[in-house]
């Protein structure tokens, strides 16, 4: 079983519409979750942070979170074909490791 | 930009020789990460610094891989006898430390292996 799953999609939203990308996680003992964007070519950079149960929003960005279910998600509103990138899930690891499992990403395509 | 920043951006070499990539972090930021990432992957976690000192070096890295952190700050990254397996981009992150896990990347080095 893989430490962090992502669907790879591609995801095809038209836009305007909201985008949901989700992520499933191993580690019951993660205490910390991140979402980043990655466009093609570039590095990977860091839209938002989740570390309780519930939602977390940040403009058009919702983190939603469900640690009994392992299970993180994020919404992108009023989806822009400028949201058009790989995310990358990010899950840290319990047991004293300083460190970060990061997902294989879903591509996500807003189609004007 | 996030402040951090690696060099070179691109580098061609030929199988067999050696290649050392730099990383400069964040100044306040005092661990630091490396990570190599394929097409359709995400980063793989190689190893990481607390300050000068290395914590953890991935079960998966080769001896052929090694890196430093010399006081602290700046960080290189040597790959010897390169092999085309090798190709992929490299990146560095950097956290600002404590309980953080939020880590900013560089630009990362593309490495193309002949």
């Amino acid at each position: 079983q893989k430490e962090v799953e992502q669907n790879s999609g591609p995801l095809s939203v038209p836009e305007g519409a909201i985008a949901s990308l989700n992520c499933t996680y191993s580690d019951r003992g993660s205490q910390s979750f991140f979402w980043y964007r990655q466009y093609s070519g570039k590095s990977p950079e860091l839209i938002m942070s989740i570390y309780s149960n519930g939602d977390k929003e940040d403009g058009r960005f919702t983190a939603q979170l469900n640690k009994a279910s392992q299970y993180v998600s994020l919404l992108i509103r009023d989806s822009q074909p400028s949201d058009s990138a790989t995310y990358l899930c990010a899950v840290s690891n319990s047991g004293g490791y300083q460190k970060v499992t990061f997902g294989t990403g879903t591509k996500l395509q807003v189609i004007p | 930009d996030t402040g951090v920043s690696q060099n070179p951006r691109h580098k061609i070499t030929k199988r067999g020789q050696n290649v050392t990539f730099r990383c400069d972090p964040i100044s306040e930021h005092n661990r630091l990460y490396w990570y190599r990432q394929t097409l359709g992957q995400g980063p793989e976690f190689l190893t990481y610094f607390q300050n000068e000192a290395q914590l953890e070096k991935s079960r998966l890295l080769s001896d052929r891989f090694s890196a430093e952190r010399p006081k602290g700050s700046f960080s290189t990254l040597e790959i010897q006898r390169t092999e085309q397996g090798d190709s992929a981009m490299y990146l560095c992150a950097t956290v600002r430390g404590g309980s953080s896990y939020e880590q900013y990347f560089g630009p990362g080095t593309r490495l193309t292996v002949t």
